[in-house]
């Protein structure tokens, strides 16, 4: 059963449009959430996160959007530009010493 | 330079012979962990290190042994690999999660493991 769910599989956006990857999740006790992009032949890498006492948090073009009633999470890339092109994970943590537990990943293509 | 350095990037091996990936990190991390990536799937955790010499299973155990010996080393070791564990494989690490102290894990370029 898994616990964060990225239900897009892949997404393709003009260059200097808005890029919306949504992210759900499941489990009421995840209090930390955060993005991950990856480029091929690459690890990894931390994008954004976000507490779960916030609702919005923002770095530069990214901002993530949490709705905790709705259990949904969402990164906006504005504008999306070619380089922005790679797999984004959302992932989630809950207190203590705990595992991230990661969706399945949206490959994101932005078309120049 | 802060990183995560896993060894091999690629390695090829068939059913039942025993390997070992390496992964070390400069960062002081206490929290390691070592996930497995397969498509539709995303990144599930193995095995995890909250410091030396305390390691406990993640979600995909079976088949998988580590060891933390030391703060920066976190190896992987296939006793006795088979088809089913092909996949792409992550090191990660971090400081240990916490309320107040949530913190990013920095992860490994990964090893492409075929097992024949």
């Amino acid at each position: 059963d898994q616990q964060v769910k990225q239900n897009s599989p892949s997404l393709s956006v003009q260059e200097g449009r808005i890029s919306i990857l949504n992210c759900d999740y499941t489990n009421s006790m995840f209090d930390y959430f955060l993005w991950y992009k990856k480029y091929p032949a690459e690890g990894p890498t931390f994008l954004i996160s976000i507490s779960s006492i916030k609702d919005k948090n923002e770095d530069g073009r990214f901002t993530v959007f949490l709705n905790k009633s709705a259990k949904h999470l969402s990164l906006h890339i504005v504008p999306s530009q070619p380089g922005d092109s790679a797999v984004y994970f959302c992932a989630a943590s809950a207190g203590y010493g705990n595992k991230l537990v990661f969706g399945a990943g949206t490959i994101l293509r932005v078309k120049s | 330079e802060a990183q995560v350095t896993q060894n091999p990037r690629y390695l090829i091996t068939v059913t039942g012979k025993k390997l070992t990936v390496t992964c070390s990190q400069n960062m002081n991390h206490e929290y390691m962990s070592w996930y497995r990536q397969d498509p539709g799937l995303g990144l599930r955790q193995i095995y995890y290190s909250m410091n030396v010499e305390v390691t406990d299973k993640g979600d995909v155990p079976e088949g998988y042994k580590v060891s933390r010996k030391e703060k920066r080393n976190f190896p992987l070791i296939l006793e006795s690999p088979s088809p089913n564990q092909t996949s792409l494989y992550f090191c990660a690490s971090s400081f240990i999660p916490s309320r107040g102290r949530n913190t990013e894990a920095f992860f490994g370029q990964g090893t492409r493991l075929t097992v024949v």
